[in-house]
């Protein structure tokens, strides 16, 4: 099955600068998808990016996908205390359908 | 419309007692999962369904049974709880391969299980 690396593993920041994570993968894909996972809970869905598309926006949130180089980023601008949490992306693609699997993460930590 | 509900959130299981995990989901999807997060690490898949009344087994299927035997609900299944099943476990549901394309997957909230 297909997995995301997130990177760093760990990043800690003043609230309002901007954060900036990374994901690589090593197949082709259809899509690359970033959650957010708070402290002890379920994790919530943020931004797909389908592999024939380089860039999107949601909100405060900018994801960016290069297929050439197996990899993705996402930057949240303007950080808040409440965007603490870990940050998983996800690759479907191929016969990995049914088969979400999972890197470690990222952990961010905004400070107020 | 809920999404994924998982029932119970908290469980305490004695060693080699039995439950079952529910997960119900409302948005007719196809997909369905069940994951195990320890602490530190990420989510790891223990059985998935892809239709109803089909299962197959994920990365750490050991241990535990599944049943779809309706679209909207997923059973898990541990005969013989174990201390080393004490977990947090998730529930997750998808559309299909084509539809997939442009729907992320909706998580449960988890249940917190300990074994002693």
């Amino acid at each position: 099955s297909q997995q995301g690396e997130e990177d760093p593993q760990a990043l800690s920041i003043q609230e309002g600068e901007n954060a900036t994570m990374n994901c690589s993968y090593k197949t082709s894909i259809n899509n690359l998808q970033w959650y957010r996972q708070n402290s002890g809970r379920g994790l919530v869905h943020l931004i797909l990016i389908r592999s024939n598309e380089r860039e999107k926006h949601s909100g405060r949130l900018r994801v960016t996908l290069d297929t050439s180089k197996k990899s993705s980023s996402l930057l949240i601008t303007a950080s808040r205390a409440a965007d603490t949490a870990s940050y998983f992306c996800v690759v479907t693609g191929g016969t990995s359908y049914g088969k979400l699997t999972f890197g470690q993460g990222t952990i961010l930590t905004v400070h107020p | 419309n809920a999404g994924v509900t998982q029932t119970p959130k908290f469980r305490v299981l004695k060693t080699g007692q039995s439950m079952t995990l529910l997960c119900a989901q409302d948005m007719n999807h196809e997909y369905m999962y069940w994951y195990r997060q320890d602490p530190g690490m990420g989510l790891r898949l223990i059985h998935y369904s892809v239709g109803e009344g089909t299962t197959a087994k994920g990365e750490v299927p050991d241990g535990y049974n599944v049943s779809r035997l309706k679209k909207q609900n997923f059973l898990l299944g541990l005969e013989s709880a174990a201390p080393s099943q004490t977990s947090v476990y998730f529930c997750a549901s998808s559309y299909s391969r084509g539809r997939a394309l442009n729907y992320g997957y909706t998580f449960g909230s988890g249940t917190r299980l300990t074994v002693v």
